[in-house]
């Protein structure tokens, strides 16, 4: 059982460049996110899935799009990077949705824009 | 305790000690409450959970107190070991937004030997 799964761990792109940020879970979660963590400060959530089927924005958007692929996977895209953009990318899941639950963070993708 | 900014406040105890975290929240509206432990390169690591019918809520080590009054909310860490030190934080929620988690600025616990 390992859990939230991310891929890549690091990655360095150049202004402009896309790339997609990938996420899975094992536990048979229904809801899904992505966050951001910038230094010196509290996870910025970026999207979320709810269910299967479903996503919807978080307080962070723009320049980011989602793609529930199943009920397993969640990916996160940047269609076009840029230094802002530079972060730490925590992707978590939750069993319950619409209900006060627990979420469990993946190790996270390192992401630099030059 | 929380702040915003880019420095992160820091409690430094000794080891055996007892370590109490402070977070403040602003949203009446909030009913669920979360601390999660977050250490060096890792992911944040859920340690407790306390929603608002409730004013306290034990672990094992850990205690939250949740002060809905003041809009206050603390985490106690009995006899502290080097392996707490890292980066904690408080998040909350609510009712029809439980997805919608928003999360404090942490504090980091530094353990002295």
């Amino acid at each position: 059982n390992a859990g939230v799964t991310q891929t890549p761990k690091f990655q360095v792109l150049k202004t402009g460049q896309s790339m997609t940020l990938q996420c899975a879970q094992d536990m048979n979660h229904n809801s899904m996110y992505w966050y951001r963590q910038d230094p010196g400060m509290g996870l910025r959530l970026i999207y979320y899935s709810a269910s299967e089927g479903t996503t919807d924005k978080g307080e962070v958007p723009n320049g980011y799009n989602v793609s529930r692929l199943n009920k397993r996977e969640f990916s996160l895209r940047l269609e076009s990077a840029a230094p802002s953009q530079t972060s730490v990318y925590f992707c978590a899941s939750s069993a319950l949705s619409g209900y006060p639950d627990t979420q469990y963070f993946g190790p996270g993708t390192r992401l630099t824009v030059l | 305790g929380e702040s915003v900014g880019l420095h992160l406040p820091t409690l430094s105890v000794q080891e055996g000690d007892n370590s109490i975290i402070n977070c403040a929240y602003s949203n009446s509206a909030s009913d669920y409450f979360i601390w999660y432990k977050q250490e060096s390169g890792k992911g944040p690591q859920f340690i407790i959970d306390i929603r608002s019918n409730m004013d306290k809520r034990q672990g094992q080590r850990v205690t939250v107190l949740l002060n809905k009054t003041v809009k206050h909310l603390s985490l106690q860490i009995a006899a502290t070991q080097p392996g707490d030190s890292a980066v904690y934080f408080c998040a909350e929620s609510h009712r029809g937004g439980y997805q919608k988690v928003t999360f404090g600025t942490g504090t980091k616990l530094q353990v002295i030997p």
